[in-house]
């Protein structure tokens, strides 16, 4: 059965710190990992990570996947209110029509 | 572009009453469709998925049930709610094209039930 754990359960920083949150699987054939962010509703997608050590950016985010010990991890750098959030990671299935999701990390950014 | 339409976007129903959530997708075709709940600030459970019209797996026993009528249209039933279906469910869907594309599932907004 495939696993992803995800830490810590929540974070609390304030805005210009830089957050790392962590994502480990297990999962029967890799094919991708991926990271969600959860506002108040609809979780959006962020990244989809195949290769290991291709860091993937979108302005202040970056995540980069190590296949070899089976994790991933989610950089936000200057972090501000906007990015509170739940931060969501997940894997597909060996088929890929079936994702499993992690607990999630719910980040909390005071002024 | 596509979007999908979930709704009610609340609900507030008492136990043994029917219940029935509603989710479309507009602007592709043969999507994937699924059926979440999210318990408070965590993570999604699966609960129902559907690969083409009338095609329906179920992931965990339950008092729901899902169908689909129509290509783009995903249904979320129960004969009679229980207090714990309460919580925060979502409709989601991907792609069926081959390769990585088909692991990206995309959100509605979500209902959330409250079962008193």
């Amino acid at each position: 059965e495939d696993k992803v754990v995800q830490s810590p359960l929540s974070l609390v920083v304030h805005e210009g710190d830089t957050v790392t949150l962590n994502c480990s699987y297990e999962v029967t054939n890799f094919r991708s990992l991926l990271w969600y962010k959860q506002e108040k509703k609809a979780p959006t997608f962020l990244f989809m990570l195949t290769s290991s050590g291709i860091e993937k950016k979108s302005g202040r985010l970056s995540s980069i996947l190590d296949k070899k010990e089976l994790f991933s991890i989610l950089n936000i750098t200057a972090t501000q209110t906007g990015d509170s959030a739940i931060y969501l990671c997940a894997v597909p299935n060996n088929a890929g029509n079936m994702l499993t999701f992690g607990g999630g990390t719910r980040l909390m950014v005071k002024p | 572009s596509q979007t999908i339409h979930q709704w009610p976007a609340t609900l507030v129903q008492p136990v043994g009453s029917p219940l029935s959530l509603e989710c479309t997708v507009e602007g592709t075709s043969n999507p994937n469709l699924y059926w979440y709940r999210q318990a408070a600030g965590r993570g999604l459970q699966l609960l129902f998925y559907s690969v083409g019209i009338g095609q329906i797996s179920s992931e965990v026993p339950q008092n729901l049930s899902a169908s689909r009528p129509q290509d783009r249209q995903f249904i979320l039933s129960s004969k009679k709610l229980l207090l714990s279906d309460s919580g925060f469910y979502l409709c989601a869907w991907s792609v069926e094209p081959r390769g990585l594309a088909k692991n990206i599932q995309y959100f509605g907004a979500g209902t959330r039930l409250s079962v008193l």
